[in-house]
């Protein structure tokens, strides 16, 4: 079964204190990973495609790596309005369509 | 361009009430979506349309059906609302052969 598995749940961090969150996932044959960030009350906000192990993308204070088996993505002095939900998806081993397979996010809160 | 918009923002229903969730988008995407998401089981996929005329079921189709009534609008109706449909509603999209989806704001339901 497809599984895509985020830690930790909750993550909370100072103001430029750095750290990372992770993803892990068990699909054959990856065709991407995806990384969204949440705001309550929100829809989930696209942030980056990482296709290929090795990969690395860089927005603002973000940047997600890839692996064959896991994803991280890493905070770098981070501010409060990095204060979020961070979602992570794949698509599904049974191709055929788009749909994706998400995991349960983990909630960032950073403290000024 | 608003991208994905939903419609409403908020409900409440009695039990076994009935009511449609509207999704619309304007970016020209082929495929579409409905999610439900709840505290600590994410973002579950519910149905979805590959195309204009063409829906599949999801991870947790029971108790709902979807319309896709044109390219631009994908509506999600409950028959006989029960208190486990309680949840927050996403409506996303995606082109056609991308997994990048982009999301709608969200309906917020409570079924008592």
């Amino acid at each position: 079964e497809d599984q895509v598995t985020q830690s930790p749940e909750a993550l909370r961090l100072q103001e430029g204190e750095s750290s990372s969150l992770n993803c892990s996932y068990t699909v054959s044959g990856l065709r991407g990973l995806f990384w969204y960030r949440q705001d309550p009350g929100k829809g989930p906000e696209f942030l980056f495609t990482l296709y290929s192990a090795g990969e690395e993308k860089e927005k603002e204070r973000l940047k997600a790596t890839l692996t064959k088996k896991e994803s991280f993505l890493h905070i770098t002095a981070p501010k409060p309005e990095d204060s979020a939900t961070y979602l992570c998806a794949v698509p599904p081993t049974q191709g055929g369509s788009e749909k994706l397979v998400f995991g349960k996010g983990t909630k960032l809160t950073v403290n000024p | 361009n608003a991208g994905v918009t939903q419609t409403p923002k908020f409900q409440v229903l009695k039990t076994g009430q009935s009511m449609t969730l509207q999704c619309a988008q304007d970016m020209n995407h082929n495929s579409m979506y409905w999610y439900r998401q709840d505290p600590g089981m994410g973002l579950r996929l519910i149905y979805y349309s590959a195309s204009e005329g063409t829906t599949d079921k999801g991870e947790v189709p029971n108790g709902y059906n979807v319309s896709r009534l044109n390219k631009r609008e994908f509506s999600l109706r409950l028959e006989s609302a029960a208190p486990s449909q309680t949840s927050v509603y996403f409506c996303a999209s995606s082109e056609f052969l991308t997994y990048e989806q982009y999301f709608g704001p969200g309906t917020r339901l409570t079924v008592t």
